[in-house]
């Protein structure tokens, strides 16, 4: 069974400019969570979808939303790129919501910011 | 601002040797998770450890839970080279929502 892809894996973008990361979870998964993870720190909570809805929100600024679609997959928007957003981005998906539960992690996006 | 803090930032042991990781936290939770992440890549779920559990096992993994203490413990019997990774404690709270991550222990296994 394939496990969460996330796509693509290494992105460079240049401030200001607007950048999408697209997350598909495990098979029969229904919630997806994104996380950033500066070099050197743990991941941050950015978002968590269940059934197409959020369900939860991180402290970062509206400059990131993101969606879920019918088929459980999941996009990430970050606009107006600031070099601070520079981060691995990782998505994790469960087979429910909440946080009671094993969350399975893709291998990330890597967003440069220049 | 995170939640768990792990101690130590950074452990370095012999092959064969047990590796003990500790997590502090501050506020009730539900449960605990330890994770493992390999060169910065994705991470790889170890075990979750319910707040009205004290100890679980998973082969050479050992976690233990104090709720009194808000503190947990990842022991790592018999280390080997290919445990070397950085090593994560989550936490899951009372909201529906976020599992906070700590900043994480870096483990270098020597051969």
């Amino acid at each position: 069974d394939a496990g969460v892809t996330q796509s693509p894996t290494h992105l460079i973008k240049t401030r200001g400019q607007q950048v999408t990361l697209r997350c598909s979870p495990i098979s029969g998964h229904k919630s997806v969570s994104w996380y950033q993870q500066v070099l050197g720190q743990g991941p941050q909570f950015i978002f968590q979808y269940y059934e197409k809805e959020e369900r939860g929100r991180g402290n970062f600024p509206d400059r990131f939303s993101a969606r879920q679609f019918p088929n459980y997959s999941s996009e990430l928007n970050v606009n107006a790129l600031l070099l601070g957003d520079s981060a691995l981005y990782l998505c994790a998906s469960s087979p429910r919501g909440g946080v009671n539960t094993e969350a399975f992690f893709g291998q990330g996006t890597r967003l440069t910011v220049v | 601002s995170q939640q768990g803090e792990e101690d130590p930032q950074a452990l370095s042991i012999q092959e064969g040797e047990n590796a003990t990781m500790n997590c502090s936290y501050k506020t009730s939770i539900n449960n605990l998770q330890w994770y493992r992440q390999n060169s910065g890549r994705g991470l790889v779920h170890l075990i979750l450890i319910r707040s009205n559990e004290r100890e679980k096992h998973s082969g050479r993994l050992r976690v233990t839970l104090d709720t009194s203490k808000k503190s947990s413990s990842l022991l790592i019997t018999a280390s080997r080279a290919a445990d070397t990774a950085s090593y994560f404690c989550a936490t899951g709270g009372t909201s529906y929502d976020k599992v906070i991550f700590g900043p994480g222990t870096s483990l270098s296994v020597i051969p």
